[in-house]
């Protein structure tokens, strides 16, 4: 079965420092990995995602991504954190030939102080 | 242009009344998805419908949970006889076609049932 693990329900950054919110899947066949934002009462916000090609994606808000098979992971990162990344992040994944539906992972809660 | 649109915000009902849930996706868009967020449960897919093919309903958690989409474009996903559990947040996205293509999140309508 595919699934998707966030291992840190909470990441705590200062404003200024670089961020890394972790994500690790396992799907039998090729993967494509996704990362949605949700700020307070709102509904998921498209980051980035991998398909295929250059492992490292860049996305909205200065967000990046590397994929890394050998490791199944898709971490997601910032160089420079800012008080208005503070938010709840997920990892997702959908299956070529399964449809399109989305696995996601739990969440990580990213606080962001200044 | 307007993304995902989704009807009620809110709604609150008592145990055992029927529901529906209303979503209308970004226009051109042939792939519509439900998934349910939840504090116990997380991000769950419920249903996936994509052009005139038949829906996948493998996520739905009980035969009390249906969905229909009209002339490929608005859904709604019903509810009967709701219980205390079904109480969540009910998320809507849409999509150009299948598995690489990015879902665009409607705002969610929060379900209670009291």
């Amino acid at each position: 079965a595919q699934s998707v693990a966030q291992p840190e329900d909470q990441v705590n950054v200062a404003e200024g420092n670089p961020l890394t919110v972790k994500c690790t899947y396992s799907v039998s066949g090729n993967p494509y990995l996704f990362w949605y934002v949700q700020y307070p009462n709102r509904g998921l916000q498209f980051l980035l995602k991998y398909i295929t090609g250059d492992n490292l994606v860049k996305g909205s808000y200065g967000f990046e991504a590397e994929f890394n098979k050998s490791q199944t992971s898709f971490h997601l990162k910032k160089p420079s954190a800012l008080v208005s990344d503070s938010a709840l992040y997920f990892c997702a994944v959908s299956v070529y030939n399964q449809g399109g539906k989305l696995i996601f992972g739990q969440g990580t809660e990213l606080s962001v102080k200044p | 242009g307007a993304g995902v649109s989704q009807s009620p915000s809110n709604k609150v009902t008592e145990k055992g009344k029927d529901v529906e849930l209303r979503c209308d996706p970004i226009s051109g868009h042939t792939a519509l998805y439900w998934y349910r967020q939840s504090l116990g449960q997380g991000l769950e897919f419920l249903i996936y419908f994509q052009g005139n093919s038949a829906p996948d309903k493998s996520g739905l958690p009980s035969d009390r949970f249906s969905a229909e989409r009209t002339g490929g474009s608005v859904s709604t996903l019903t509810i009967q006889r709701t219980q205390q559990e079904d109480s969540a947040v009910y998320l809507c996205a849409s999509s150009l076609a299948g598995a690489t293509d990015t879902q665009y999140f409607g705002p969610g309508t929060r379900l209670t049932v009291l």
